[in-house]
């Protein structure tokens, strides 16, 4: 598989309930961020994980990091309607200002009211 | 807050004909880059530019695609003989010097 590939492709569930995905990468990285994109709109950064942290949070996001296994997880607690978006992984090589960001597939979520 | 912007929201153009996509980063940074992305497929790296010039390119960044900082607030990527294989969403960024990338709303470009 490519650089960043996440699964579930997609993922339903209901409001209130967690939501998790996770994202499998093949080569080193420095960092890793979780995007959402809403359906036709841009991307918004939602969470950045270094290489050297095991997890993250922010707000209703969980983000965990196992370099071993080159894998990613993000979590959303007690998922909204609003949260219905499309969220990719993006990996990071050098981790320096300028680098290009490698985006994964997404996956397409959809919580139901 | 400062955010990205970019025009048009939809460009159709005709097969072989040159566009122009425009993006205005946020007014302090530094980096820009732009992506796309083909209808249901990933978000793919183009370009990324730094102090008037290239500084990455992609396999996809052929001879066909050019960008510039024609003054101190537009971004511009130029397509110059489109191809239908060209029509996506293409996504514009922009850093100021750390690793969190600012995206702009797209523009999505259809070549018939």
């Amino acid at each position: 598989s490519q650089q960043g590939e996440e699964d579930p492709q997609a993922l339903s569930i209901q409001e209130g309930e967690n939501a998790t995905m996770n994202c499998s990468y093949k080569t080193s990285i420095n960092n890793l961020q979780w995007y959402r994109q809403n359906s036709g709109r841009g991307l918004v950064h939602l969470i950045l994980i270094r290489s050297n942290e095991r997890e993250k949070h922010s707000g209703r996001l969980r983000v965990t990091l196992d370099t071993s296994k080159k894998s990613s997880s993000l979590l959303i607690t007690a998922s909204r309607a609003a949260d219905t978006a499309s969220y990719f992984c993006a990996t990071d090589k050098n981790g320096a200002a300028g680098n290009k960001l490698t985006f994964g597939g997404g996956t397409r979520v959809l919580v139901k009211p | 807050e400062p955010e990205v912007t970019q025009t048009p929201s939809h460009q159709v153009t005709q097969m072989g004909q040159e566009v122009i996509l425009r993006c205005v980063p946020i007014s302090n940074h530094l980096y820009f880059y732009w992506y796309r992305q083909i209808l249901g497929q990933k978000v793919e790296f183009l370009v990324s530019f730094y102090n008037n010039e290239i500084s990455e390119k992609s396999e996809i960044f052929d001879d066909q695609f050019s960008v510039e900082r024609p003054d101190g607030s537009n971004f511009t990527l130029k397509i110059r003989s489109t191809k239908l294989e060209d029509s996506a969403m293409y996504f514009c960024a922009s850093i100021a010097g750390g690793l969190e990338q600012f995206f702009g709303p797209g523009t999505r470009l259809t070549v018939l």
